[in-house]
């Protein structure tokens, strides 16, 4: 148990719907992350929120888009997902001082887009 | 790209060392190295993290190398339940205030009876 949960744990989705994943920290982190595990392949990082400002989106495709309306949630929200979007979706947070400055993780999301 | 190489897979006896070995030669001055392991299909798992000293704490010990090009993680007394991926990773800073963590292969450690 890290303080990071992440729900739904596991989510089927068609290729037309709309879904949303939720991470929420109860670590007093001001930084929190979004990765993507696709099979056989390393974790991507793919959006970083510091002090609820996003400060990095590395390329990631607009049917993917993160909200995060305070430093204790984060959310992704899915529309129009491809199949090739299939993976584990993992949620970090990290504090900003001393051993607080390392990056915590969620359980993750498995994701499948039929 | 990963700042870091591994060996694909690694194998240890329950109750043995496991040591687990990283390179990462083109570290900068004020970049940490940290390691992480994953349970299959579970988040990664924070182990422990250095600078220059060595370090230890309750999981493992971190052994860096005076250049700072390499490291060793050791799990003392590795058992069943620490078979996963390890990765070894360099802390990237960011203007800002932010940091990224650039996974890498990792090493699989199968621990055997």
């Amino acid at each position: 148990e890290t303080g990071v949960t992440q729900t739904p744990r596991h989510l089927v989705m068609g290729m037309t719907n709309k879904k949303s994943l939720k991470c929420e920290q109860h670590l007093g982190h001001n930084a929190m992350y979004w990765y993507k595990q696709s099979a056989k392949k390393p974790l991507e990082l793919m959006f970083v929120y510091n002090f609820k400002e996003q400060t990095e989106n590395n390329s990631v495709p607009s049917r993917f888009s993160p909200e995060c309306p305070n430093s204790s949630h984060l959310f992704l929200h899915l529309h129009t997902l491809q199949p090739e979007d299939s993976a584990l979706y993992l949620c970090a947070s990290r504090g900003t001082s001393g051993r607080a400055d390392t990056q915590y993780f969620g359980p993750g999301t498995r994701l499948t887009v039929l | 790209d990963a700042k870091t190489t591994q060996p694909p897979s690694m194998d240890c006896a329950e109750g043995r060392a496991a040591n687990l070995p990283c390179n990462h030669s083109t570290i900068s001055g004020n970049e940490y190295v940290y390691w992480y392991r994953q349970i299959h299909s579970q988040g990664p798992q924070y182990i422990i993290h250095g600078l220059k000293n060595n370090e230890t704490n309750e999981m493992a010990s971190l052994i860096i190398t005076e250049d700072r090009k390499s490291s060793t993680l050791i799990l003392p007394h590795a058992t069943l339940r620490d078979t996963a991926v390890y990765y070894c990773i360099v802390r990237v800073m960011f203007s800002g205030g932010y940091n990224k963590l650039i996974f890498g292969a990792g090493t699989r450690l199968a621990v055997h009876p």
